[in-house]
């Protein structure tokens, strides 16, 4: 069974700091990799998503690795501001139609 | 597009009452998902709709819940009779997949029930 950890469950740091939030998965035959964001009392907002055969997907600040081989996903974000504090989960899918699976994500606080 | 609807947003109920919760995928999309999120489980899968039929239902905790989807813009989860334990976040999300190529589109989440049994 598919099993995802996310370290640290929180973090804070100071505005302007680059910051790494990490993802393992314990079966690295998946299909894709998928990151979100989730801020207090709302939903989930798809931030990347990266296919198998991927090493890495950027979107603005936000870059999103992947090594499968070693069951690792790391989200870096550039230059935080207080705006991207939020909870952040990765989950990823085994197969093309499978569902996915997640981590308990990290919680993230950028002070000003 | 608005994206996927659930209602209510808001639910407090006192145990033993039957809870419907409401959700209405983007348009164009041909799978629903029904899932929970807890401080202490996280978010967990309980029910997966391809095409308004049930694929996976193995994440649904007990009897006390069922999930229908009559047709491809609705679906409803009901707990009868709902328990304190039950009180969590329920959010659907609905996606494209296409089973021809085997491919998963990315998931879009509703906002989310909050529901409160006493």
């Amino acid at each position: 069974k598919q099993e995802v950890t996310q370290i640290p469950a929180a973090l804070s740091v100071p505005e302007g700091e680059n910051l790494v939030l990490n993802c393992s998965f314990t079966d690295s035959a998946i299909y894709n990799l998928q990151w979100f964001r989730q801020d207090p009392g709302k939903g989930l907002t798809s931030l990347l998503l990266i296919q198998s055969s991927q090493r890495e997907q950027t979107s603005g600040r936000l870059n999103a690795s992947l090594d499968k081989s070693s069951g690792r996903s790391t989200l870096y974000i550039a230059a935080s501001q207080p705006g991207d504090s939020a909870t952040y989960l990765c989950a990823v899918r085994v197969s093309g139609y499978s569902t996915l699976t997640f981590g308990k994500g990290t919680m993230l606080l950028v002070s000003p | 597009d608005a994206g996927v609807i659930q209602s209510p947003r808001h639910e407090v109920t006192e145990m033993g009452q039957e809870v419907t919760l409401r959700c209405k995928p983007i348009s164009g999309h041909n799978s629903l998902f029904w899932y929970r999120q807890t401080m202490m489980r996280g978010l967990e899968l309980l029910i997966y709709f391809n095409n308004n039929v049930p694929i996976d239902d193995s994440g649904m905790p007990e009897d006390r819940f069922s999930a229908k989807m009559p047709n491809a813009s609705f679906s409803t989860l009901k707990i009868q009779p709902s328990e304190p334990r039950d009180s969590a976040v329920y959010f659907c999300a609905s996606s494209f997949v296409d089973r021809l190529t085997r491919t998963s589109y990315e998931q879009y989440f509703g906002p989310g029930t909050r529901l409160t049994v006493t």
